[in-house]
């Protein structure tokens, strides 16, 4: 079946740094969903993109829909304590029904202060 | 308004009672979505409901039971659980169509004694 790989698993900064992070899959996504979850709470739908080779911003983020359309990245400039969280990649599964989304298994960061 | 509202937010419950989780969006979004989560693990889908029916069950145990009275609303129960279905359960709604954006509640931390 459709699997999404996450790298890195986990990040352990310094407050100010940047951040990048990444999403790859064998099999073509035609949209890749950013989530960020704190602890105890429901994942934060971060970007949303589209379509092959977009570039989306929402702030200090920045998400890239591969031209492949089988990667994402998603990078954080200046990283500050409340980025703290995990990030998880998902798109709609190909097969079938495709309100099921495929998630990666997230990229744990921790910002040092 | 992209709110998903759980409750409860905590609900701590034996293996022989009743109980029920509710979700309740008001974004007009016509699909709705169970998914259960383990800690540090990705969300796991368990049921979606598209225009007020079962569309997936991902072969879910009959011990949880949805509900979808109008398209706002959204119910799980549950019934004679064991100690590992404790976890995080969140609750999602998104429009139909090509729009695979899912909007998460903030759970129901579920813990069964």
């Amino acid at each position: 079946g459709q699997q999404l790989n996450q790298s890195p698993q986990s990040m352990f900064i310094q407050e100010g740094e940047d951040v990048s992070m990444n999403c790859t899959s064998s099999s073509i996504f035609n949209t890749w969903l950013w989530y960020k979850q704190d602890p105890g709470e429901g994942p934060v739908l971060l970007i949303a993109l589209y379509k092959a080779g977009e570039l989306t911003s929402n702030g200090r983020l920045t998400a890239q829909f591969g031209i492949t359309r089988k990667d994402s990245f998603l990078n954080i400039s200046a990283s500050i304590p409340s980025d703290v969280g995990i990030y998880f990649c998902a798109g709609p599964s190909n097969a079938g029904n495709n309100r099921k989304l495929i998630w990666g298994l997230g990229t744990s960061l921790a910002v040092n202060p | 308004d992209t709110e998903v509202t759980q409750t409860p937010k905590h609900l701590v419950m034996g293996m022989t009672n009743k109980k029920s989780l509710k979700c309740e969006q008001h974004m007009g979004h016509r699909a709705m979505y169970w998914y259960k989560q383990k800690a540090k693990k990705p969300p796991e889908l368990m049921f979606v409901y598209s225009y007020e029916k079962l569309s997936i069950n991902e072969s879910v145990p009959s011990r949880f039971s949805p509900e979808c009275p109008n398209s706002s609303l959204l119910n799980l129960h549950l019934h004679a659980l064991q100690p590992e279905d404790s976890a995080l359960y969140l609750c999602a709604s998104s429009r139909t169509g090509t729009a695979y954006e899912a909007f998460f509640g903030q759970g129901t931390r579920l813990t069964v004694v």
